[in-house]
């Protein structure tokens, strides 16, 4: 099965810089991905790490050590817009592609 | 990009009662869909994997005969929840991802919320 850990609840100021952890067990790896649900909304794809390091897009980088099954989200020049809710994900290649996703982390931007 | 589109957004209904909800792929061919259910401040639960032409796959604890899944095409799956009640009640959210595309990204429908009275 998957399992994956995060931090329940972030709090930063604007301008600032967050970094969520995620540390996971899959019995088959095949990426690790983060999504972003504001209040109420859908789930928004914004990044994947297949391979090892850095992958950066924009203002949020996110990084994946498949040795440490560890990745993290890194949310730079905090804005008041990125308060919300982040998950990281795993693919389950060997059961049709579903994903499952971590607990999430609430993230709350205070001016 | 890709676009999946969910319907209803919000429907209330009386317990004992029946709720459909529809996901299609508006732009491209999805011969497998994901339902999600999600509670307050929770996180996404996959209740069924939803596969073109064949019977959906539940996840361990998810009643089949009351979460009926059809995907009947291969750019719509409907989710019917029977005999509804109150611990129904939840925010629905059905997925599918392009293959055609690069991204590695899922999208989501906008969701259904769901409150049975």
């Amino acid at each position: 099965g998957q399992s994956l850990e995060q931090p329940s609840e972030v709090t930063a100021v604007e301008g600032a810089i967050v970094q969520i952890n995620c540390t996971y067990q899959t019995s088959g790896f095949y990426g690790l991905s983060w999504y972003q649900q504001h209040d109420g909304g859908a789930p928004t794809f914004l990044s994947y790490n297949g391979l090892d390091g850095l992958e950066e897009t924009g203002r949020f980088s996110s990084f994946l050590s498949r040795s440490d099954s560890y990745g993290y989200l890194l949310l730079q020049e905090l804005q008041m817009k990125d308060s919300a809710s982040y998950f990281c994900a795993v693919r389950d290649q060997a059961a049709g592609n579903k994903l499952t996703f971590g607990g999430g982390t609430r993230v709350l931007v205070k001016p | 990009g890709a676009v999946v589109s969910q319907h209803p957004s919000r429907v209330i209904c009386k317990s004992g009662t029946s709720v459909k909800i529809e996901c299609r792929s508006l732009d491209f061919q999805a011969t497998t869909m994901f339902w999600y259910r999600q509670f307050p401040k929770q996180s996404l639960m996959l209740m069924a994997t939803s596969n073109e032409g064949s019977k959906a796959t539940y996840e361990q604890g998810v009643e089949k005969d009351k979460f009926l899944i059809n995907h009947a095409s291969l750019t719509l799956s409907t989710l019917t929840v029977t005999s509804a009640h109150p611990e129904d009640s939840s925010f629905y959210i059905c997925s599918a991802r392009d293959g055609r595309a690069l991204s590695y990204g899922y999208t989501f429908g906008s969701g259904t919320r769901l409150t049975v009275v």
